[in-house]
């Protein structure tokens, strides 16, 4: 079976402070990988995507910047905060074709 | 303009009672349908798929699908305190599968 895991489970971060999100799925060979943004109780907003180690596409901007360093893991970060990054932020992953897709329990930020 | 609507934007029925959610997609590219179910401070969890015209079930969740008019539906019967979450619709085309979100529908069941 797979698992997704992803850390911290939640983090309150200064604004200007670096920040570091990670994602690891366990059981599944070359899965798509997805980071979404959300407000509370609020919409999925897609942040990227990749469908292979070391290759992450951009959906929206903001001041975000995600990498892909093995094929079970997705990392979020960024060098400054705003306060306008506070929010869930959620990894999911799929196979190939009409997979499912499968979201992580997610990590909550606070920026203040 | 979002690819993806739902209706409505919130939703309260009483215990027991049934549900009923909306979903209709802009794109006529949009055949495949997901819907998923988010409690407060958790991930949204994946309740069904379905990708061709009619019903699907699966215990309390019947899905119908009507690819002619792109919309789909999902009926919650006999509707319990625990299905209080955020239901969100999910769409994609028979291209890459990258599935695109609805804005969610925020369901109350009150006892």
């Amino acid at each position: 079976a797979q698992t997704i895991h992803q850390w911290p489970v939640a983090e309150i971060k200064a604004v200007g402070s670096p920040l570091s999100l990670g994602c690891t799925i366990k059981g599944k060979s070359s899965p798509n990988l997805y980071w979404y943004w959300q407000a509370t109780g609020g919409t999925l907003q897609q942040l990227f995507y990749s469908i292979t180690v070391g290759q992450v596409e951009s959906v929206v901007q903001l001041n975000l910047s995600a990498s892909r360093p093995k094929d079970d893991q997705f990392i979020l970060s960024t060098e400054k905060l705003l306060l306008s990054h506070s929010g869930f932020y959620l990894c999911a992953w799929r196979g190939q074709g009409r997979d499912t897709q499968y979201f992580g329990p997610g990590t909550r930020l606070l920026v203040l | 303009q979002q690819k993806v609507q739902q209706s409505p934007e919130s939703l309260s029925v009483p215990e027991g009672g049934m549900a009923s959610l909306n979903c209709t997609s802009s794109d006529r590219n949009f055949q495949y349908f997901w819907w998923y179910r988010q409690h407060s401070g958790e991930g949204p969890k994946a309740l069904m798929s379905i990708f061709s015209d009619g019903d699907k079930k699966e215990g309390r969740f019947t899905a119908h699908l009507n690819k002619a008019s792109l919309h789909v539906s999902l009926h919650i019967r006999d509707s319990q305190p625990s299905d209080s979450a955020l239901y969100f619709c999910a769409a994609s085309d028979g291209g890459n599968y990258k599935p695109t979100f609805g804005k969610g529908t925020s369901l109350v069941v009150h006892p």
